[in-house]
Parts: structure tokens; C-alpha cells; sequence
């Protein structure tokens, strides 16, 4: 069946960049975007960006835009996040998510980030 | 950008009917899809399009989208089904953007 997993919790200190990646299993990993949504400590969701994994166009969330960099890898059906800059409000359980159209049909276990000097 | 209002929180007794809203301008033009988060776990789908289930979701989870509010009802709510629930649309006037609504938490009294 369709899956996602993600890779393991990292703690960065600030100014540092952190890559989460998410691998993809079930499905044809180029024919559904991919999208990342974090989720601060006690807080809602927040929508990050999407990657076509076929083409590797992307869409960043403005507020992300300079910072954020997605990517991905067709052979290995993985997607990555690249965050950079790091601040301790970047602390965050970040997702990747399937997209099926504009809804998010299946997600990742999810990977926690934390930024800490 | 687009806006979505949740409550940010409803409580209800078992076995009553629990709705939540997603409030929107001109929400009913666009496709509401609806998440349940339980604690430590990510979200899973709920409704899609409006009304539609995923293949697993029980019957008891229903949608509704009209004017500038969609509804997520939950009939004979159970102890399980206390957890957070988002809306989320399709921006199309922003560079095609995901929006989330706040959230709301159900309680289950």
C-alpha cells in the first residue's frame, strides 16, 4: 500500500540548515505532487511548499521563499526539504504529504526538528 | 491570501452530533477538504471534496459546503474521535497555494 517515510528527528542550533527526506513506496512517486506542512509545538498546521516530482517544479509558501528548497530523487522515489537559516521558531514536526489534486491524501510519520544553541 | 476561521474548539457529549465550521469568503466556490489529528500522530483525511469519505472513514463523518461556510458533522460521536480537525482549500488567486484553517480541538465530554 501507499506509504511515506520520513527520515529521523535532527536538532540543529541556529543559523544551521536541516534536510528531511521522505521516501516514497506503493505508488508511481512521479505522477502525484508532493507537498511539506510543519506543525510548530501546540500549534496548527502550516503549508510549506509542493514539488512535482516528474519535472521538479516547485511552489514555495511566501513566507518560506529564500529559505526553503525542495528536491527530489526519481530513482530512489525520495523527496527532500531543505531548510535553511535555521531559527529556534523553525522548531517544528515537518510532513511530507501525497497530494491527490489539491488535497493531501496521504501523509509521512512526520520528522521533528529542533533548533536549540 | 485566503483566509479559513475555525472554532477553536467544540465539545459534545457521546453519542450527539458534533459539527465544526470552516468559515471562508465564498468558501462554497471551492473544494473543502477536512483532517483528523490525534495526539503525537499526522493527520489523516476525513472528507474530501466537500462530502466525499475516504475508503475506511466511517459513515458517521459527513460534510457540508454553502455561501461562506463548510461544516464537518460527526454523528454519534465516540471517545475516539476526540482529536484536532483542519479544513484546508485550494488558493487559486494566490500562485496556487494550500490554506489550513487554525484548527479545531473536539472534545468528547
Amino acid at each position: 500500500q501507499e506509504q511515506l517515510v520520513q527520515s529521523g528527528a535532527e536538532v540543529k542550533k541556529p543559523g544551521a540548515s536541516v534536510k528531511v527526506s521522505c521516501k516514497a513506496s506503493g505508488y508511481s512517486f512521479t505522477g502525484y505532487h508532493m507537498h511539506w506542512v510543519r506543525q510548530a509545538p501546540g500549534q496548527g498546521l502550516e503549508w510549506m511548499g509542493w514539488i512535482n516530482p516528474n519535472s521538479g517544479g516547485t511552489n514555495y509558501a511566501q513566507k518560506f521563499q529564500g529559505r526553503v528548497t525542495m528536491t527530489r530523487d526519481t530513482s530512489i522515489s525520495t523527496a527532500y526539504m531543505e531548510l535553511s537559516r535555521l531559527r529556534s521558531d523553525d522548531t517544528a514536526v515537518y510532513y511530507c504529504a501525497k497530494a491527490d489534486g489539491w488535497l493531501l491524501r496521504y501523509w509521512g510519520q512526520g520528522t521533528l526538528v529542533t533548533v536549540s544553541s | 491570501s485566503y483566509v479559513l476561521t475555525q472554532p477553536p474548539s467544540v465539545s459534545v457529549a457521546p453519542g450527539q452530533t458534533a459539527r465544526i465550521t470552516c468559515g471562508g469568503n465564498n468558501i462554497g466556490s471551492k473544494s473543502v477538504h477536512w483532517y483528523q489529528q490525534k495526539p503525537g500522530q499526522a493527520p489523516v483525511l476525513v472528507v474530501y471534496d466537500d462530502s466525499d469519505r475516504p475508503s475506511g472513514i466511517p459513515e458517521r463523518f459527513s460534510g457540508s459546503n454553502s455561501g461562506n461556510t463548510a461544516t464537518l458533522t460527526i454523528s454519534r460521536v465516540e471517545a475516539g474521535d476526540e482529536a484536532d480537525y483542519y479544513c484546508q482549500v485550494w488558493d487559486s488567486s494566490s500562485d496556487h497555494h494550500v490554506v489550513f484553517g487554525g484548527g479545531t480541538k473536539l472534545t468528547v465530554l
